[in-house]
């Protein structure tokens, strides 16, 4: 069982719905993250969280939300999203945010129809 | 801006063949640098962190070493199950706050048997 789980693995939706990607990290760490990989491009960072509270946005849209209630949970709220907001989303957590290795959850493949 | 190229973005080897994956960075301080590796439709998973030049890690057929401006990750008698996408990431040293991972595109690796 990995240490970061994400659910649901697979959605399908369409522009006009609301959504919500759930993480939970099972390792005690202090920070946690939302990735998004995309077919042929690099991961690219999208939120941090340490110790619930969000210190980056990586100007992201505001039609994807965060939300990290606690230091084990993470949430990223979808709503009127693009066909090309269809990707890989990501989640990690790491122990310390500066310096120490992030371990990923298996990703929710997310298509926007 | 950090960056990080990796090469070459696809290599096919024969079963037992080494050989060695390049990670180029730009980077105004470097906090670390991170090897990964990731299975189709998976999250990536964790192999080696490296801080500072001349560093080395290893496990089973894999080795990493560091430079000032490059990381190698090398592969001895690399077996059929060795096959993946490796990639690199580098953390910066910024004034403060969290920071997330600058990612390559990562070198798509088959091993044929």
């Amino acid at each position: 069982e990995t240490g970061v789980t994400q659910t649901p693995r697979h959605l399908v939706m369409g522009m006009t719905n609301k959504k919500s990607l759930k993480c939970e990290q099972h390792l005690g760490h202090n920070a946690m993250y939302w990735y998004k990989q995309s077919a042929k491009k690099p991961l690219e960072l999208m939120f941090v969280y340490s110790l619930e509270e969000r210190v980056e946005n990586n100007s992201v849209p505001s039609r994807f939300s965060p939300e990290c209630p606690n230091s084990s949970h993470l949430f990223l709220h979808l709503h009127t999203l693009q066909p090309e907001d269809s990707a890989l989303y990501l989640c990690a957590s790491s122990q310390d945010p500066r310096g120490t290795e992030a371990f990923f959850g298996q990703g929710t493949r997310l298509t926007v129809v | 801006e950090d960056q990080v190229t990796q090469s070459p973005e696809a290599l096919r080897l024969q079963e037992g063949e080494s050989s060695s994956l390049n990670c180029s960075y730009t980077v105004s301080g470097l906090r670390g640098l991170f090897w990964y590796r990731q299975d189709p439709g998976k999250g990536p998973e964790f192999l080696f962190t490296l801080y500072s030049a001349g560093e080395e890690k290893e496990k089973e057929r894999l080795k990493a070493t560091l430079t000032k401006k490059e990381s190698f990750l090398h592969i001895t008698a690399p077996k059929p199950e060795d096959s993946a996408t490796y990639l690199c990431a580098v953390q910066a040293k910024t004034g403060g706050g969290a920071d997330g991972l600058t990612f390559g595109k990562g070198t798509h690796l088959i091993i044929q048997p």
